[in-house]
C-alpha cells in the first residue's frame, strides 16, 4: 500500500508566475484535500475534492484552484503567485469526504522571489 | 479568528518526563479532535485523535484528555524520548467539514 505522493518537492518561481503542483492519494481513498502551511504555522484549509468535484474551500482567493482525476489524484493550480504564496504545500487524502482518517504527503515547498 | 488555540508554543522537556500541549476550541459543533506530530520536511501524521464523548484516551505512551465543558483539550507525552522531539499541532473539526489546526507545538526533548 503506497502513501500519498507529491511532485515537485521543492519549486521556486518569480512573482506572477503560475505553478502547478501534484498529488497521487493514498491506494482506496477517493477525497484529496489541500492545505497551505505557512514556516511556523499550522496548516490551513485550501480546498476538497471528492469523486472529482470540490465539496468544501477555505479562505482563498480564486486564484488558487484545483483538479481530481478519475484515478483519485490531484493538482493545486496557483496563478498569478505572490511573494506570500511562499509555503509547504500539503496533500492529504482519506477514505471517504470525511476528514477522519487523513494521510499526508510530504509536501511541496514552494519559494516565491 | 483562530477556533483551535494551543499552547505553549514550544516546550523543553527532561527524557523521561512528560509533555504536556493544551488546547482550547470555540465551536461547540466541533466532533472529532485529532493530534498530529509533524517532523522536519514531513508531512503532519495522525498520533491519536477522540471524540467528544469520552474524556480519555490512551494510546501507548500518548493520552488525551478532554474537558467537553470548557472546550479544552491536552495531549500527555508519559517516558518522553528524544525521537519524540517534533512539531505536535491540535486540531478539530466537525462532520463533513475540514480540518482545523491550532499553531503547533515545538517539543524538545532533552537526552
Amino acid at each position: 500500500e503506497t502513501g500519498v505522493t507529491q511532485s515537485p518537492t521543492h519549486l521556486i518561481k518569480t512573482r506572477g508566475q503560475q505553478v502547478t503542483l501534484r498529488c497521487s492519494s493514498q491506494s482506496g481513498h477517493n477525497t484529496v484535500s489541500w492545505y497551505q502551511q505557512a514556516l511556523g504555522q499550522g496548516p490551513q484549509f485550501i480546498f476538497q475534492y471528492y469523486r472529482e468535484e470540490e465539496n468544501g474551500r477555505g479562505n482563498f482567493p480564486p486564484r488558487f484552484s484545483g483538479l481530481q482525476f478519475p484515478n483519485y489524484s490531484s493538482e493545486l493550480n496557483v496563478n498569478a503567485l505572490e511573494l506570500d504564496d511562499s509555503a509547504l504545500y500539503l496533500c492529504a487524502s482519506s477514505p471517504q469526504s470525511r476528514p477522519y482518517g487523513y494521510t499526508f504527503g510530504s509536501g511541496t515547498r514552494l519559494t516565491v522571489v | 479568528q483562530q477556533q483551535v488555540k494551543q499552547s505553549p508554543q514550544s516546550l523543553i522537556v527532561q527524557k523521561g518526563g512528560i509533555s504536556i500541549i493544551n488546547c482550547a476550541y470555540e465551536n461547540t459543533a466541533f466532533d472529532y479532535f485529532p493530534w498530529y506530530q509533524q517532523f522536519p520536511g514531513k508531512g503532519p501524521a495522525l498520533l491519536i485523535a477522540i471524540r467528544p464523548d469520552v474524556s480519555e484516551k490512551k494510546e501507548g505512551r500518548f493520552t488525551i484528555s478532554f474537558n467537553k465543558s470548557a472546550k479544552q483539550f491536552s495531549l500527555h507525552i508519559m517516558d518522553s524520548q528524544p525521537g519524540d522531539s517534533a512539531t505536535y499541532f491540535c486540531a478539530a473539526s466537525r462532520e463533513d467539514d475540514k480540518i482545523i489546526f491550532g499553531k503547533g507545538t515545538r517539543l524538545h526533548i532533552l537526552p
